[in-house]
């Protein structure tokens, strides 16, 4: 399968723990997006990197969120002192940088905070 | 900052059944504009976009939308709905102007289609 790939797929952890997401875009894709879905609603954006320059981070990724991309190829995603209301899926999509600019969805990573 | 309506939470119709779902967007600036589809249990795909041109834009398994930029709105439609198309369908849209490729999303519309 060469689509997006996202581990682990869920993750149960309780209050206050940390947790890491990884994200593996499509290999040639220079563009890569986190975006975080809960229940009913579509996704919201968190952050994007082009190669492995964050370029853009909402307002939604407060201080506890980091989010690297180290060799402009995977992706991770921390949340430090996780919070019940971190609970939803978190998405990554990947594109490239020109042209169709169109983003491909991985399956996402279900995160629950107990 | 761009928004994306869609009012329509859930729909329910019956096999052979037409589909017009509504997506309204908000932005002064130019837009590119998406319908991405969530079968149950599988990650979102790309059903169509508009970036220019024609404003009728055809997508996979039959589906259409058709940019009114006056109106602001991108509907997805499809003639003849099959039990296949149950699933959950997001209206996105994009800021070209700004270079911003960051996605916006509406909150989503789940299809059921009954055989």
């Amino acid at each position: 399968d060469t689509g997006v790939s996202q581990d682990p797929r869920h993750k149960i952890t309780k209050r206050g723990q940390n947790v890491t997401f990884r994200c593996d875009p499509i290999s040639e894709h220079n563009r890569l997006y986190w975006y975080r879905q809960t229940l009913g609603q579509g996704p919201e954006f968190l952050t994007y990197f082009q190669n492995e320059a964050q370029l853009e981070k909402s307002r939604l990724l407060s201080d506890r969120f980091s989010a690297e991309r180290p060799k402009g190829s995977f992706s991770t995603l921390e949340i430090q002192r996780t919070e019940q209301g971190d609970s939803a899926m978190y998405l990554c999509a990947s594109s490239l940088a020109e042209g169709a600019q169109e983003q491909f969805f991985g399956p996402g990573t279900r995160l629950t905070v107990l | 900052a761009q928004s994306v309506s869609q009012h329509n939470h859930h729909v329910i119709l019956s096999e052979a059944a037409s589909l017009e779902l509504g997506c309204n967007y908000s932005y002064g600036g130019t837009v590119n504009l998406f319908w991405y589809v969530q079968y149950p249990g599988q990650h979102l795909q790309l059903l169509l976009k508009y970036f220019s041109g024609d404003p009728l834009v055809k997508g996979i398994k039959g589906f259409e939308a058709e940019f009114i930029k006056s109106k602001f709105s991108f509907n997805l439609r499809k003639p003849s709905v099959q039990w296949s198309d149950t699933a959950e369908y997001f209206c996105a849209v994009n800021a070209k102007d700004t270079g911003r490729r960051a996605l916006t999303f509406g909150s989503g519309t789940r299809l059921q289609v009954q055989p």
